[in-house]
């Protein structure tokens, strides 16, 4: 079955500091489907990323950066000059396509990173 | 706006009693489901339907029943409430019900069951 790892529980930083956060999955599947969530202090899950197998390109956007590498089985996350109002919760998720590895239908997540960022 | 949504946000219960919580979008999406998540094991998911009259089970299903009647609705029902069911959940809901769509949330539900 799949399985995603967020090694790091907490992270905490000064503000302006760039920050990576680690995600590592587990699939038996050829073709699946990375994501990246935030959940804020206030509590709601918002989306940020999602990227196919098939698309190792990294890709940016703003201060955010995605960097996927099959090789490592890693789609690690970085926010360069952070703010305090990147502290959050991020989560990393997976859904396979064809759940040939008996994987459940949903996203499969890891269990979140805390980052504070500290002003 | 295009959104889930989520009632009641909060919601505090005694053991037994039947609650129901509900789940609307306005996206017209075909998929929809439900998650928990609790402090050190994330979010999982609960029950999810591909379309209209079509549910299935989840990796934690068990105390939970939902209906799918329309295509904007998936409420989630606790026939029996218990205190293990104490939680933060959330609903989501994808375009075509294909698995790798995004799949957008609502705000959250906290229960806490007594």
């Amino acid at each position: 079955a799949q399985k995603v790892t967020q090694a790091q529980t907490e992270i905490s930083v000064v503000e302006k500091e760039d920050v990576t956060l680690d995600c590592v999955y587990e699939t038996r599947d050829t073709t699946y489907y990375l994501f990246w969530y935030k959940q804020p202090p206030s509590g709601e899950l918002v989306f940020l990323i999602r990227r196919n197998s098939f698309d190792e390109q990294n890709e940016i956007s703003g201060r955010y950066s995605w960097n996927f590498q099959k090789s490592t089985s890693s789609f690690n996350f970085t926010i360069t000059a952070s703010q305090v109002v990147d502290s959050a919760v991020y989560f990393c998720a997976l859904s396979e396509w064809a759940l040939s590895g008996g994987g459940a239908d949903g996203l499969t997540f890891g269990k979140g990173t805390h980052l504070i960022i500290q002003p | 706006e295009a959104q889930v949504t989520q009632n009641p946000r909060y919601l505090i219960t005694v053991t037994g009693k039947k609650l129901t919580v509900t789940c609307s979008q306005n996206m017209n999406h075909e998929y929809m489901s439900w998650y928990r998540q609790d402090p050190g094991l994330g979010l999982r998911q609960i029950y999810y339907s591909m379309n209209v009259e079509v549910t299935d089970k989840g990796d934690v299903p068990e105390g939970y029943k939902v209906s799918r009647k329309e295509k904007r609705n998936f409420p989630l029902i606790l026939e029996s409430p218990s205190p293990n069911q104490t939680s933060l959940y959330f609903c989501a809901s994808s375009g075509s019900g294909n698995r790798g769509e995004t799949q957008y949330f609502g705000p959250g539900t906290r229960l806490l069951v007594l």
